[in-house]
């Protein structure tokens, strides 16, 4: 069965500063897709970015990369500069090629201090 | 539509009624997919439509659980029966199903609505 684990519940960064939020996962496949979704207080989940597991390059998105260790099954979101926007929470996700449902972690919730 | 939208924002029933909840998803979007998401967790994936064929619902939690996509657009997850423990936000989603020549792309991106947030007392 997958599982995705988010270990840190909270997390707070400076604004302008750097915060890197931590995501591992479990599966026996080998082509998969992790994601990572905002959610606001407003709630609704936007996607931030997505990491296609047989790309070696881990993928960018403005502000937001992320550090895939497929080895170690290790998928963290990296904000870069961050802001008082950037301030929801954040589920990491999984989903096996070719199924359509995601696995969502607990989330972490994200303070920015202005 | 511009996005996934869903009616009530809110409901609260008491314990016994029957509810439904709507889903309108973004114009084009084959893929349909609702959520159950408890307070201080993540989404859990409950069951996923693509146009009006419910390909998975392993994620309903009983048979008080019943959704449906009659014409491939509009969906309704309907609770009979409704225990405290069903309250929750409920997520829906959309996706473009792409299908190239030779083959099937699946894992787009999911575009969420906010939520319905159900409330039984």
């Amino acid at each position: 069965a997958q599982t995705v684990t988010q270990s840190q519940p909270e997390m707070s960064v400076q604004e302008a500063e750097t915060v890197t939020l931590s995501c591992t996962y479990d599966t026996s496949e080998s082509d998969y897709y992790l994601f990572w979704y905002k959610q606001p207080p407003s709630r609704q989940m936007i996607l931030v970015i997505r990491q296609e597991a047989y790309k070696q390059q881990n993928a960018t998105e403005n502000r937001f990369s992320v550090n895939f260790q497929k080895a170690a099954k290790s998928f963290s979101l990296k904000i870069s500069d961050s802001q008082l926007g950037d301030a929801a929470m954040y589920f990491c996700a999984y989903s096996q090629t070719g199924a359509n449902n995601l696995f969502f972690g607990t989330g972490t919730r994200l303070t920015v201090i202005p | 539509g511009a996005g996934v939208s869903q009616s009530p924002r809110y409901k609260v029933a008491k314990r016994g009624q029957d509810v439904a909840l709507r889903c309108d998803p973004i114009s084009g979007h084959v893929s349909l997919f609702w959520y159950q998401q408890a307070l201080g967790q993540g989404p859990e994936f409950l069951t996923y439509f693509q146009n009006e064929a419910q390909l998975d619902k392993s994620g309903l939690p009983s048979d008080r659980f019943f959704a449906e996509r009659p014409e491939g657009s509009v969906s309704t997850l309907k609770i009979q029966r409704t225990q405290q423990e069903d309250s929750a936000v409920y997520l829906c989603a959309s996706s473009f199903f792409l299908t190239p020549a030779g083959g099937e792309v699946g894992n787009q991106p999911q575009h969420f609505g906010d939520g319905t947030r159900l409330s039984i007392l």
